[in-house]
């Protein structure tokens, strides 16, 4: 069964520092992983989406990597601003299943 | 904008009673899931439905009901609301795997 591991489940960090997110997970058998971003009570933003076949993704501040084989992923955030605070969920399409499976999140406070 | 609609945003239900969230999509993407959100719990998915005409089960399935009413819409049934049934529950749909998936702003059910 696929499981997908955050960590560290909450970070602050001071406005301007470069920061990575991690996730895990434990069958590597997937088909893409995606980022997404959730502010207080709202919905989910997809950031980044990177295939099985693809090393990383840009998107202005944000890089994400992706190295399959050993079930891993990064989330970095260049120059970190108060705007980026959120809670960051990465999450797994399985290609068993055909189902997307989420991490518990890193929850992200930035300081002015 | 284009995207995932759902209706309502916010909902209160005494234990018993029945209610239907409503979820549209107008970018004519064959897939659509529901999940819901718990604290601790992450994501989880309770029913998703490939393509127009079928639905299948997810990991939390059990109170629940779904219809796909037609390419845009699929619908998902309390028949008899429980306490355990509070959360926000999110829909989301993606026209395949590869191309990540959308989701909508959620809907926040609360059963006293």
């Amino acid at each position: 069964k696929q499981e997908v591991t955050q960590i560290p489940a909450a970070l602050s960090v001071p406005e301007g520092e470069n920061l990575v997110l991690n996730c895990s997970f434990t069958d590597s058998a997937i088909y893409n992983l995606q980022w997404f971003r959730q502010d207080p009570g709202k919905g989910l933003t997809s950031l980044l989406l990177i295939q099985s076949s693809q090393r990383e993704q840009t998107s202005g501040r944000l890089n994400a990597s992706l190295d399959k084989s050993s079930g891993r992923s990064t989330l970095y955030i260049a120059a970190s601003q108060p705007g980026d605070s959120a809670t960051y969920l990465c999450a797994v399409f399985n290609n068993q299943g055909g189902k997307l499976i989420f991490g518990q999140g890193t929850e992200l406070s930035v300081k002015p | 904008n284009a995207g995932v609609t759902q209706t309502p945003k916010f909902q209160v239900l005494k234990t018993g009673q029945s209610m239907t969230l409503q979820c549209a999509q107008d970018m004519n993407h064959n897939s659509m899931y529901w999940y819901r959100q718990d604290p601790g719990m992450g994501l989880r998915l309770i029913y998703y439905s490939a393509s127009e005409g079928t639905t299948d089960k997810g990991e939390v399935p059990n109170g629940y009901n779904v219809s796909r009413l037609n390419k845009r819409e699929f619908s998902l049934r309390l028949e008899s609301a429980a306490p355990s049934q509070t959360s926000v529950y999110f829909c989301a749909s993606s026209t395949g795997a590869y191309y990540g998936y959308t989701f909508g702003s959620g809907t926040r059910l609360t059963v006293v």
